[in-house]
């Protein structure tokens, strides 16, 4: 099992650009999440899932977008990225609420 | 989410046990905790959870007091790969959503 993977690892966006951040899951875990962790600060829920095909606002949706159209994969979209969203971005995913299972991290610089 | 409270920061030798503390003293009674660790750079790991029977696997044992109003995680051969922020967590299961607060932790070291 890869568990919970992440693509790309690394990124850097001018302002303005738009860019798609992918997970992926072969757990097949039902609930899918994106979290955004700021230096020195906790993980902060920005979107999740229950299952294919849903999606839901979690505490700091604004300015991303999400997709759920494959059980195994979760999508986050920033559609114009600002120096506000420069971040390490976490996915996470879980059979049950809160015994979650994250990712390696996608660090997106914005410049 | 119930509020817990943790020390900031703790040491340990390798290759002793490492007791963690977390008091969570408004914890409700369908209320379980949740133990995750955060090495560093890296996304956070689910340790152990817990109602208020001890519980334990193959990473760590967690013990709950009779009132569950406080709990210890318990690493009990800790390697320098252990170093990491330790977070307790008691989530709000009125919410749907699966938002896992996590607070400062304790941010443990160990040490050869």
């Amino acid at each position: 099992n890869a568990g919970v993977t992440q693509t790309p690892k690394f990124r850097v966006l001018k302002t303005g650009q738009s860019m798609t951040l992918l997970c992926a899951q072969d757990m097949n875990h039902e609930y899918m999440y994106w979290y955004r962790q700021d230096p020195g600060m906790g993980l902060r829920l920005i979107h999740y899932s229950v299952g294919e095909g849903t999606t839901a606002k979690g505490e700091v949706p604004d300015g991303y977008n999400v997709s759920r159209l494959k059980k195994q994969n979760f999508l986050l979209g920033l559609e114009s990225a600002a120096p506000s969203q420069t971040s390490v971005y976490f996915c996470a995913s879980s059979r049950n609420l809160y015994e979650q299972y994250f990712g390696p991290g996608t660090r997106l610089t914005v410049t | 989410d119930a509020k817990t409270t943790q020390p900031p920061s703790m040491d340990c030798a390798e290759g002793r046990a490492a007791n963690l503390p977390c008091n969570h003293s408004t914890i409700s009674g369908n209320e379980y905790v949740y133990w995750y660790r955060q090495i560093h750079s890296q996304g956070p790991q689910y340790i152990i959870h817990g109602l208020k029977n001890n519980e334990t696997n193959e990473m760590a044992s967690l013990i709950i007091t009779e009132d569950r109003k406080s709990s210890t995680l318990i690493l009990p051969h800790a390697t320098l790969r252990d170093t990491a922020v330790y977070y307790c967590i008691v989530p709000n299961y009125g919410g749907s959503q699966g938002n896992l607060i996590f607070g400062k932790g304790t941010k443990l070291s160990v040490k050869p």
